[in-house]
């Protein structure tokens, strides 16, 4: 099946950083989403991606689709605590496959 | 977007047991899904609910472990079958609207003692 390749798996950070990650695939997906989990919560959407090459912003948060279609970037500037989580992407092939693949995720830890 | 309400949201039971999943969701939505996620790991999707037949279900997922039922557009079940503790995850409910808008449920903790 398809898989997506999120890294970096964990980041420590100081509050006010910028973050970035990233997940790859093999595969070509037609929508990319990145979700926030805090513990004890299911994932909730930050955003969502549709189109090749789509930037998209919500507050500080930009993520863009990667021309390829394999690939897609989250970026949090300047952290604040609230940000503390795990970070999922996830992917959807379309096509009748609607539901999404995950990647691994990425623990954000920030440090005061 | 769409508001899902799962019960219970937590669980334990004993091994050789089942257990019963709601997900109701405050609109019609086109698409359900059944999701689990493993202690300290990511969601992996198990099946698509579909409305009045049968679900379609993942690799390594299989119909006689969880079944599922989805009798209309905003109602769901995933019964989890004779549980053992390797059963101990969160199972998720999702829905999605014409591939947008995929939010999730709270999420049902769930362990097998």
């Amino acid at each position: 099946g398809q898989q997506l390749n999120q890294s970096p798996q964990s980041m420590f950070i100081q509050e006010g950083e910028d973050v970035s990650m990233n997940c790859t695939s093999s595969s070509i997906f037609n929508t990319w989403l990145w979700y926030k989990q805090d513990p004890g919560e299911g994932p909730v959407l930050l955003i969502a991606l549709y189109k090749a090459g789509e930037l998209t912003s919500n507050g500080r948060l930009t993520a863009q689709f990667g021309i390829t279609r394999k690939d897609s970037f989250l970026n949090i500037s300047a952290s604040i605590p609230s940000d503390v989580g795990i970070y999922f992407c996830a992917g959807r092939i379309g096509g009748g496959a609607d539901g999404l693949t995950f990647g691994k995720g990425t623990h954000l830890i920030i440090q005061p | 977007s769409a508001v899902i309400s799962q019960k219970p949201s937590r669980d334990i039971c004993q091994r050789g047991t089942s257990l019963t999943i709601q997900c109701q969701v405050d609109s019609q939505v086109t698409m359900m899904f059944w999701y689990r996620q493993q202690p300290g790991q990511s969601l992996t999707l198990i099946a698509t609910a579909n409305q009045g037949s049968e679900a379609t279900y993942e690799s390594g997922f299989v119909i006689d472990k969880f079944p599922i039922s989805r009798p209309n557009l905003t109602f769901s079940t995933l019964t989890v079958s004779n549980m053992s503790p390797e059963d101990s995850s969160i199972y998720l409910c999702s829905v999605g609207d014409r591939g947008r808008f995929y939010t999730f449920g709270s999420g049902t903790r769930l362990t097998v003692v």
